[in-house]
């Protein structure tokens, strides 16, 4: 069966600092891989989306960014944070090849930003 | 983009209550899917309706497609406490940046009261 992981489970990092989410789908193979950001008690934002090694599209422009070195690992990162970033951060996969598929989400990392 | 609408935005019922959440879309869907997200936790797929007019039932969660399939509703009977937490339906569309991705309502937060 597939299985998502996602580290760090929560984090506080200062203003200006770097930012290193990382995510690994198992069990499945090119999977799409998504980050979401989820500002608290409001709905999911979609900052990136990654159909392939390499192959990444952004949403929302911002101070993130994001790379796929491996078919099933997928990082977002930034060289420095801003308040704004402060967040549950969801990774998350479906299967390739079309639209409409159920998304599959990881248990989440919330960042705090101080 | 094409969004989706979901109201109301929080619901607080008393335990035993029933609650219902809708979803409109201003375009035809191919689908709508549902997920539920637990306080503290992530989004977890809860069912895909492909149907005009279709209806499904969990246990106590009702799922209905429009016959136009632009809106979509969840309906839970008799609420429990274990049903606490956001709902959100997601459909696929055009995402303010262009790509054709799963695009999701805001939810609704539900609040039972023992």
């Amino acid at each position: 069966s597939q299985t998502i992981h996602q580290w760090p489970a929560t984090l506080v990092q200062p203003v200006g600092s770097p930012l290193s989410l990382e995510c690994t789908v198992e069990g499945t193979s090119n999977p799409n891989l998504y980050w979401y950001r989820q500002a608290a008690g409001r709905g999911l934002q979609l900052l990136f989306y990654s159909v392939g090694i390499g192959q990444i599209s952004s949403e929302v422009p911002q101070n993130l960014s994001a790379s796929r070195p491996q078919d099933r690992q997928f990082i977002l990162s930034s060289k420095k944070l801003l308040l704004s970033d402060s967040g549950f951060y969801l990774c998350a996969w479906s299967v390739s090849g079309g639209i409409g598929h159920t998304i599959y989400f990881g248990e989440g990392s919330w960042l705090t930003v101080v | 983009g094409q969004q989706v609408m979901q109201i109301p935005q929080y619901q607080h019922v008393q335990e035993g209550e029933d609650f219902t959440t809708y979803c409109n879309s201003s375009t035809t869907l191919s689908n709508i899917q549902w997920y539920k997200q637990r306080p503290g936790g992530h989004p977890v797929f809860l069912i895909q309706l492909v149907k005009s007019g279709e209806v499904k039932k969990q246990k106590r969660l009702t799922f209905q497609f429009g016959e136009a399939k632009k809106n979509s509703s969840l309906h839970i009977t008799a609420t429990q406490t274990t049903d606490v937490g956001t709902y959100f339906c997601a459909g696929p569309g055009y995402s303010g940046a262009g790509s054709y991705q799963l695009t999701f309502g805001k939810g609704t937060k539900l609040s039972v009261i023992p």
